[in-house]
């Protein structure tokens, strides 16, 4: 069965590093999205993605995210300087276009960032 | 704003019994909800949804779920818990609309005891 997959599953970083998270969805899809779950809160949305561009963004989202679609396959979560409370979970999903009408979001098994 | 409420930490059920995981939301229009699952250590996996049609959905692993619309609830079911259920539970919501971001719960442990 096709499966979301991350990498790494655990980094760790000083404050003020760049980090790049790197997800790879499912072959088929055409949604993308990050979410992240700091220890012991809610999942939270931070951005999805369809057709090479963002489409919505919570506000969580700022300036120090980014999110990019290098090639076919692989789907990047950037935080340019990184700040202590960056540090959770974060977990890659994707979906199939609407015209399938199948809706639900398949999530990866999430990168640990510690930042430190 | 959309929300989803889960109003129990942890529910602990017998092995055998039946179980029930409650959640209550909030949308503007018309709900798509889901049901996730998280074990240790892993992703959350996709249960189950109601996104029109029969209010009573079936899922993975024996898991079902009934949609309520005057009680804004979306509970979790199943008749006979297994030790293996044991796990985190997601509830989440969306509305029909363009927006896609799934709001969650703040999701409730199952024990099941053998």
């Amino acid at each position: 069965e096709p499966e979301v997959t991350q990498t790494p599953s655990h980094q760790v970083t000083q404050m003020g590093q760049e980090v790049i998270l790197r997800c790879v969805p499912i072959s088929n899809h055409l949604y993308f999205y990050w979410y992240r779950q700091i220890l012991g809160q809610k999942v939270e949305f931070l951005v999805s993605f369809y057709n090479n561009e963002i489409s919505e963004k919570s506000e969580i989202f700022d300036d120090q995210f980014s999110v990019e679609r290098p090639d076919g396959s692989n789907f990047t979560l950037k935080i340019r300087s990184t700040k202590l409370e960056d540090s959770a979970m974060y977990f890659c999903a994707s979906s199939a276009s609407g015209i399938s009408r199948t809706y639900e979001q398949y999530f990866g098994p999430g990168t640990r960032l510690t930042v430190t | 704003a959309q929300s989803v409420a889960q109003p129990e930490d942890q529910v602990n059920v017998a092995e055998g019994n039946p179980l029930t995981v409650k959640c209550t939301y909030s949308v503007s229009g018309n709900p798509y909800l889901f049901w996730y699952v998280q074990y240790p250590n892993r992703g959350l996996q996709f249960l189950l949804k109601y996104i029109t049609g029969d209010n009573l959905v079936k899922g993975s692993y024996g898991f079902e779920a009934e949609f309520n619309k005057s009680q804004t609830s979306f509970h979790l079911k199943k008749p006979s818990a297994l030790v293996s259920d044991s796990a985190l539970y997601f509830c989440a919501v969306r509305d029909e609309g363009g927006r896609r971001a799934l709001t969650f719960g703040s999701g409730t442990r199952l024990q099941v005891q053998p």
